[in-house]
């Protein structure tokens, strides 16, 4: 049962453009909503999170935008840089545990 | 700063072998737990543990067992190692948090098991 479903799988952007990356869930008991951000031979680590009763929340270049009727939000990465290029995850919360999405494979060409 | 510590980053065993991850946290945290990550798949919870002795099962604990003796310290058990079970493995801890967030769950860099 795929609870978590994050789009598109890999992402080609140029320097300076805008990286959006999409995450559709079914289970309307998640309560936070996190996306985590993994660079090669690290483990994933928290970027940006929002809470259920926010449309929108942002932290220099990056934006969570939250659609609690359609049940998706998605990450909105301005101004792209090459050091952006890592794979990223959407992972909503319910009962201490994370759901995490299939992941993003980022990358920004110079 | 925070610390999760995994105590290989490269394990090579052989099919039928018994194998032990380590992971080890000196965030005092509560939560602990054991994924596995595979390409296209996301990260899978095996196991996950609220307290010392406590565990829990996750979505893919067929195959694998946990043991938490101590606080800090969170290990994973392949029984009887198999092919199907080649996959890099990552801990994590977090706080026990019954509401308000952010349930940041901290990473440890995982361990790249092959099993041959």
């Amino acid at each position: 049962q795929q609870q978590v479903k994050q789009s598109p799988q890999s992402l080609i952007v140029q320097k300076g453009g805008i990286s959006i990356i999409n995450c559709a869930y079914e289970n309307t008991a998640f309560d936070y909503f996190p996306w985590y951000q993994q660079f090669p031979g690290k483990g994933p680590a928290l970027l940006i999170a929002i809470r259920p009763d926010v449309s929108e929340k942002k932290e220099g270049r990056f934006t969570i935008s939250f659609n609690k009727s359609a049940k998706q939000f998605s990450l909105h990465i301005m101004d792209s840089q090459p050091g952006d290029s890592a794979t990223y995850f959407c992972a909503p919360h319910q009962g201490g545990k994370l759901i995490f999405g299939q992941g993003t494979e980022l990358s920004v060409k110079p | 700063d925070v610390k999760v510590t995994q105590s290989s980053r490269y394990l090579v065993k052989r099919t039928g072998e018994k194998v032990f991850l380590e992971c080890v946290q000196d965030m005092d945290h509560e939560n602990m737990f054991w994924y596995r990550q595979d390409p296209g798949l996301g990260l899978r919870l095996i196991y996950f543990s609220y307290d010392v002795k406590m565990k829990e099962k996750g979505d893919i604990p067929e195959g694998y067992s946990v043991s938490r003796e101590k606080k800090e310290r969170f290990s994973l058990i392949l029984e009887s190692a198999s092919t199907n079970q080649t996959s890099m493995y990552l801990c994590a801890s977090s706080l026990l948090k019954t509401s308000g967030g952010p349930y940041e769950q901290y990473f440890g860099p995982g361990t790249r098991l092959t099993v041959t």
